[in-house]
């Protein structure tokens, strides 16, 4: 079955980095844009980063550029988020999110379970 | 502060109907497709409108979703106890600089009383 699996959360430092993984199986990964979506306790969803198919385009929030670096490995089926200069404000639960199509435009059809940040 | 705007909350009775609106402008849900989210409690987001008015396989008729110009609205008929949940609608923004970014509103409550 189609299935999105986050790994990497944590308790880390202020100032410190995080590499967040999403393992995909199920489906044609290499076909498919993807997103991360972050969620802080007891607020809404947060849309974080966007990267289309093939990794040619990645998008981020505003507020998030610079720090945060999304990437993929299509030979791996594996979405990443590499985090850094992390701050309190980024504590929250970090979903990966499949897009309907190859570009980011698009609805999420698929979501993982989320992994866990605290910036502490 | 989102940039599509949805009321924090609704409720009505079970068996009763209810919508939920989403506000945005020109450069977001004038130009792109607005997906709608579900938020059980403890549990990541289920999408269950794509594309304004389509539902993914599995989910039930009972909800629909539309769109008109820069607003879109979520509607669910024959509530249940088990719709009470988080709903967000998404989409993207489609900036002039940096190819754009997606989008949430902030969310709105359901409860069924």
């Amino acid at each position: 079955q189609v299935q999105l699996v986050e790994s990497g959360g944590g308790v880390v430092q202020p100032g410190r980095s995080l590499r967040l993984s999403c393992a995909a199986s199920g489906f044609t990964f290499s076909s498919y844009g993807m997103h991360w979506v972050r969620q802080a306790p007891g607020k809404g969803l947060e849309w974080v980063a966007g990267i289309l198919y093939d990794g040619s385009n990645k998008f981020y929030a505003d507020s998030l550029k610079g720090r945060f670096t999304i990437s993929r490995d299509n030979s791996k089926n594996t979405l990443y988020l590499q985090m850094n200069s992390l701050r309190a404000e980024d504590t929250a639960i970090y979903y990966c999110a499949k897009c309907r199509r190859e570009i980011t435009q698009y609805g999420m059809d698929v979501w993982g379970q989320g992994t866990t940040v605290i910036v502490s | 502060q989102s940039v599509l705007t949805q009321p924090p909350s609704v409720s009505a009775a079970p068996g009763q109907k209810v919508t939920i609106s989403c506000s945005g402008s020109s450069s977001n849900i004038g130009s792109n497709y607005v997906s709608w989210y579900q938020q059980l409690p403890g549990t990541a987001p289920k999408l269950l409108i794509y594309d304004n008015n389509k539902r993914p396989s599995g989910i039930p008729d009972r909800f629909s979703g539309s769109k008109s110009g820069t607003s879109a609205t979520l509607g669910i008929t024959g509530l249940q106890t088990g719709d009470e949940a988080d709903y967000y609608c998404g989409t993207w923004d489609s900036s002039l600089s940096a190819g754009g970014w997606g989008i949430f509103g902030g969310g709105t409550k359901l409860t069924v009383l």
